[in-house]
């Protein structure tokens, strides 16, 4: 059973860029939440998407952008990089359940803007 | 929002000793508390989790207490070993039925 996969693992890009991750969540979740962790920090909540749609946010201004597609995988997108973008970018996927809790998360895209 | 402060942030033990990690949070509104666990290149591994119904919960060599009154939670692991080695994240979320809900972390303990 696969976990979530993240693409890609690493990457450097400019300051100004824009870039795109990709997460696929694990099998059966619906739901997948962006987080970014910066070094030496907890993970912060970027956003949730679930049936397609956004559905929380957290403070991060509207340079960072996501997509879920039918098959539930993910994307997060961030325009007009800053050199504070730089980052691990953990994608989480879970369930809504009732009975469903504990979020499954990839080993992240490490974002470096130069 | 949510805050959720841990303590301490970085922990040595000898091989066999006991750990604790201790975590406040402000909501009390909250009811779900996860640990993870990170290891280097990783992502976050849930470890143990707790629900605010709960006072503790034992798996193996792990524990976490809960105290919803004082607005805090611990997780205590006991006979450790080098492969315990890791950061170690606590959070906290409302959970609301079969709903989505958001993680806030503390900044971890190494």
């Amino acid at each position: 059973d696969a976990g979530v996969t993240q693409s890609p693992t690493h990457l450097i890009k400019t300051r100004g860029q824009q870039v795109t991750l990709r997460c696929s969540p694990k099998s059966g979740h619906d739901t997948v939440s962006w987080y970014q962790q910066a070094l030496g920090q907890g993970p912060q909540f970027i956003f949730q998407y679930y049936e397609e749609e956004e559905r929380q946010r957290g403070n991060f201004p509207d340079r960072f952008s996501g997509h879920q597609y039918p098959n539930y995988s993910s994307e997060l997108n961030v325009n007009a990089l800053l050199l504070g973008d730089s980052a691990l970018y953990l994608c989480a996927s879970s369930l809504v359940d009732r009975g469903s809790y504990g979020y499954t998360f990839g080993s992240g895209t490490r974002l470096t803007v130069v | 929002g949510e805050n959720v402060e841990q303590h301490p942030s970085t922990l040595s033990v000898q091989e066999g000793d006991s750990a604790v990690i201790k975590c406040t949070y402000s909501d009390s509104a909250s009811n779900y508390f996860p640990w993870y666990k990170q290891e280097l290149g990783k992502g976050p591994q849930l470890i143990i989790d707790i629900r605010s119904n709960v006072g503790e919960k034992k798996d193996q060599r792990i524990a976490v207490t809960l105290n919803k009154t004082a607005k805090h939670f611990s997780l205590h692991i006991t006979e450790t070993q080098p492969e315990d080695s890791a950061v170690y994240f606590c959070a906290a979320s409302k959970r609301s039925g079969g709903s989505n809900y958001k993680l806030t972390f503390g900044k971890g303990t190494l």
